[in-house]
């Protein structure tokens, strides 16, 4: 079974610049959720999606982060605009309810530098 | 903020098991514990849960107190590629927003040589 799947690997941009990121979480996951882990902390949850509704936002900087899941599988996470203190992993995870459990599974990251 | 206490770092001998510590004296009877790990540049990886019972896999045992408020994961031959961050979390599986995983700051275990 493929894992989830993240792109890019890497960024770097400059302040003040937007940046885009892609999450294709395990199929037939109902449940998709961002995290960013600034460097030498654990990740946070930065947003969580059941299908393509939005069940926790409360950690996502609204004037500058937006997310979308349009279709239920695919999702992107947006950075507009960006300031050095986003620079960051961005992880995506997705789980579906087993046995009466949601086990998260999380993606390799986006590595993201603001210069 | 996160329900648990883990201590910041631990060394381990290649071969030998290793014992990871957790506390959650706040834990409610609805909540399971979960254990992931992260190895270094990569995303966190889950190893195991439980609710009361003693857990194994092919990773590792969870063994939880009976009365809940701690927990101990075991590797029981660690080599060194078990070298990471192991995160403890506590959380409900209510559904919902409450699947979220609130991340601590871990134990590094190394694994020396």
């Amino acid at each position: 079974e493929a894992g989830v799947a993240q792109s890019p690997r890497y960024k770097i941009i400059e302040k003040r610049q937007s940046v885009a990121f892609w999450c294709n979480p395990i199929s037939g996951h109902a449940t998709l959720y961002w995290y960013q882990q600034i460097l030498g902390q654990g990740p946070k949850l930065l947003i969580q999606f059941q299908n393509n509704g939005v069940v926790d936002d409360s950690q996502l900087p609204k004037d500058r982060f937006s997310a979308e899941r349009l279709k239920g599988v695919d999702s992107t996470l947006k950075i507009q605009p960006a300031k050095l203190e986003d620079s960051a992993v961005y992880l995506c995870a997705s789980s579906n309810r087993d046995r009466g459990l949601q086990t998260q599974y999380f993606g390799p990251g986006t590595r993201l530098l603001v210069l | 903020d996160a329900k648990t206490t883990q201590p910041p770092s631990m060394d381990c001998a290649e071969g030998r098991a290793a014992n990871l510590p957790c506390n959650h004296s706040t834990i409610s009877g609805n909540e399971y514990v979960y254990w992931y790990r992260q190895i270094h540049s990569q995303g966190p990886q889950y190893i195991i849960h439980g609710l009361k019972n003693n857990e194994t896999n092919e990773m590792a045992s969870l063994i939880i107190t009976e009365d809940r408020k701690s927990s101990t994961l075991i590797l029981p031959h660690a080599t060194l590629r078990d070298t990471a961050v192991y995160y403890c979390i506590v959380r409900s599986n209510y559904g919902g927003a409450t699947n979220k995983l609130i991340f601590g700051t871990g134990t590094l275990l190394a694994v020396q040589p």
